[in-house]
């Protein structure tokens, strides 16, 4: 079974400063997709960035990156240079591979509610 | 990516009573998952729809309790049955085309 830690409930940190959201993950699989999710308050889930477990660099997109430590199942989202507007809910979230070889749905952590302060 | 287009949005329903939930993909899918977010908690899979065949549902979710139709590969409904309190949640759909997963805004229902 897979498994997401994310073992910080919330966090506050104040505007421009970087912040890291820690991730830690368990599965049994050798293929596998990990991702981050931002949910703010309106309650939709907006896509950040994904590491492949074969992936040999770790993942950007644009102020997001993810420290991709495999050795210790570690997927950490970094947010550089934090603004206001990153204030929300973030997700971890594991995709597997079901017996047919397709995606199968996905495994989420707690989540951490970040709040960035002016 | 995909664009998903789930209603209803929001409703308020009595105990008892069913809801039925849909989601439009704008492109043909595979398969379609549909996911529960009780208030302050994270997301679960519920159960993921393929198209022609029956729904797989996780662990602790029944078919008798949320019944799942997947008539084509753009379009799938998942039904709230029975509902108690309990139930009050938000349920998305998801899809996933190869180049990531796309949610629903997303469905909060209140039952009372």
């Amino acid at each position: 079974a897979q498994k997401i830690t994310q073992t910080q409930p919330g966090m506050f940190v104040q505007e421009k400063e970087a912040v890291t959201l820690d991730c830690t993950y368990d599965t049994s699989d050798p293929s596998y997709g990990l991702f981050w999710y931002k949910q703010p308050s309106s309650g939709e889930m907006i896509f950040l960035i994904y590491q492949g477990s074969y992936d040999q660099q770790n993942a950007t997109e644009g102020r997001y990156s993810l420290n991709f430590q495999k050795a210790r199942k570690s997927a950490n989202l970094v947010i550089s240079a934090s603004q206001l507007g990153d204030s929300a809910m973030y997700f971890c979230a594991m995709r597997g591979v079901n017996s047919g070889g397709g995606a199968d749905g996905l495994t989420f952590g707690k989540g951490t509610h970040l709040i960035i302060q002016p | 990516s995909a664009v998903i287009s789930q209603k209803p949005s929001r409703d308020i329903c009595q105990r008892g009573t069913s809801l039925t939930i849909q989601c439009q993909v704008d492109s043909q899918v595979t398969m379609m998952f549909w996911y529960r977010q009780q208030p302050g908690q994270s997301l679960t899979l519920i159960a993921t729809a393929n198209q022609g065949s029956e729904a797989t549902y996780e662990s602790g979710f029944v078919i008798d309790k949320f019944p799942i139709s997947r008539p084509n590969l753009t379009f799938s409904t998942l039904t709230v049955s029975n509902m108690s309190p309990e139930d009050s949640s938000i349920y998305l759909c998801s899809v996933n085309r190869g180049d990531g997963y796309t949610f629903g805004s997303g469905t909060r229902l209140t039952v009372v």
